[in-house]
């Protein structure tokens, strides 16, 4: 059984540019969510994946997007970066849409210059 | 609203000693609420969850309505437990709200 991975490890970028990262759910879970954590903060919920569906969306402006693939990886989008989505971004994967129990990936590392 | 609030970003104790991280929420509805933990250098992972009302390496967690608390315990602090300890609330929309976590310092 393999876990959730995420690539790439850092990044970085510059402002208004785009920006794609990537997650693979583990073995058997279908659904995937992505989150922002800010440095000094809790991980803050982006949106959620089942099914290769949005299931659910925090308060993130449209140009955060996403993708889930029928192997159930999924991707992050975001474009016109700006300085403040300088991040730790998390995927975690889960059986079902229940959030009872999601194993996180080891993040993104994402600056934004 | 929806908001998990952990009031001391650092909790440094000797080991041996009580710990007890607090963590208190706002949610109209019933609460589902979790503890997630991340060592040194490892990835966020679940600790405990208030429904199953377990015990895992020694912690314990008791959610209080009333209070509108779920602090976390353990009554004999080891090494092994520094780490940063985030609360997380099941929200509107089968999402998790975090707290901004607290660093749990074991001090041998």
């Amino acid at each position: 059984e393999t876990g959730v991975t995420q690539s790439p490890t850092h990044l970085i970028k510059t402002r208004g540019q785009q920006v794609t990262l990537r997650c693979s759910s583990q073995s058997g879970h279908n659904t995937v969510s992505w989150y922002q954590q800010a440095l000094g903060q809790g991980p803050q919920f982006i949106f959620q994946y089942y099914r290769e569906e949005e299931n659910g969306r925090g308060n993130f402006p449209p140009r955060f997007s996403g993708l889930q693939f029928p192997n159930y990886s999924s991707e992050l989008n975001v474009n016109a970066l700006e300085l403040d989505d300088s991040a730790l971004y998390l995927c975690a994967s889960s059986q079902g849409t229940y959030v009872n129990e999601q194993f996180f990936g080891p993040g993104t590392r994402l600056t934004v210059l | 609203a929806q908001r998990v609030t952990q009031p001391e970003k650092l909790l440094s104790v000797f080991k041996g000693a009580p710990v007890e991280l607090k963590c208190n929420y706002s949610y109209s509805g019933s609460p589902e609420l979790f503890w997630y933990v991340q060592y040194s250098r490892q990835r966020l992972q679940l600790l405990l969850r208030h429904i199953s009302r377990e015990s895992i390496k020694g912690f314990t967690a008791d959610l209080n309505k009333g209070e509108t608390s779920f602090h976390l315990k353990k009554p004999f602090a080891q090494e092994e437990d520094s780490a940063m300890y985030y609360c997380a609330l099941k929200g509107y929309g089968n999402k998790l709200v975090f707290g901004a976590g607290t660093i749990l310092r074991v001090k041998s």
